[in-house]
């Protein structure tokens, strides 16, 4: 059972455009949320997160909504450029009563700005 | 080192075959995680250790699988009697203690 799901697969934006990325959750108790960044043949790469107790989060030309309601989070990317295009995760921090925890990954969105 | 090192970077192994994946996490980094990634799936959660303390291996496949780190540092991700289904990306990750966690590069298997 998927509990974080990506439901588009890839997207394509014109370059100095907003490219929107969606994330949809199910775990209600999830409550610490991140997006990672993945080019062919490299580890993902941390670029922002949120906490369930804010609904943005901005970091330059990116930012984060949440909604927590919807259990619906969404990566904002303006303006698009180029080198943005690689495979965006979006990922929920899980923790365990005993003190552990581990991060749940979607199966990710392939972005490709065109120039 | 400046990052999460992983070696290596790629590994061909016949199918029976015992393999060990290496791990350097950035130093000082408490946690350290392992995960698989399969050809268009997100990473896939194997287990979490908190220093040498393995506190979690609830994600491993199979008890073919065996994850250590014996210092607190190096980790080391063993798979004996390799099968074609063990074919992945293997992460491993770091991170200070909770919050977000640095990547490798992977270790990219392939079973035949």
């Amino acid at each position: 059972d998927q509990q974080v799901k990506q439901n588009s697969p890839s997207l394509s934006v014109q370059e100095g455009r907003i490219s929107i990325l969606n994330c949809d959750y199910t775990n209600s108790m999830f409550d610490y949320f991140l997006w990672y960044k993945k080019y062919p043949a490299e580890g993902p790469t941390f670029l922002i997160s949120i906490s369930s107790i804010k609904d943005k989060n901005e970091d330059g030309r990116f930012t984060v909504f949440l909604n927590k309601s919807a259990k619906h989070l969404s990566l904002h990317i303006v303006p698009s450029q180029p080198g943005d295009s690689a495979v965006y995760f979006c990922a929920a921090e899980q923790d365990s009563t005993s003190g552990t925890y581990k991060y749940i990954f979607g199966t990710g969105t392939r972005l490709k700005v065109l120039a | 080192g400046a990052g999460v090192s992983q070696s290596p970077r790629y590994k061909v192994a016949k199918r029976g075959q015992d393999v060990a994946l290496r791990c350097d996490p950035i130093s000082g980094h408490v946690s350290l995680f392992w995960y698989q990634q399969a050809l268009g799936q997100g990473p896939e959660f194997l287990t979490y250790f908190q220093n040498e303390a393995q506190l979690d291996k609830s994600g491993l496949p199979s008890d073919r699988f065996f994850a250590e780190r014996p210092e607190g540092s190096v980790s080391t991700l063993k798979i004996q009697r390799t099968q074609q289904e063990d074919s992945a990306v293997y992460l491993c990750a770091s991170s200070f203690f909770q919050g977000e966690a640095f990547f490798g590069q992977g270790t990219r298997l392939t079973v035949v």
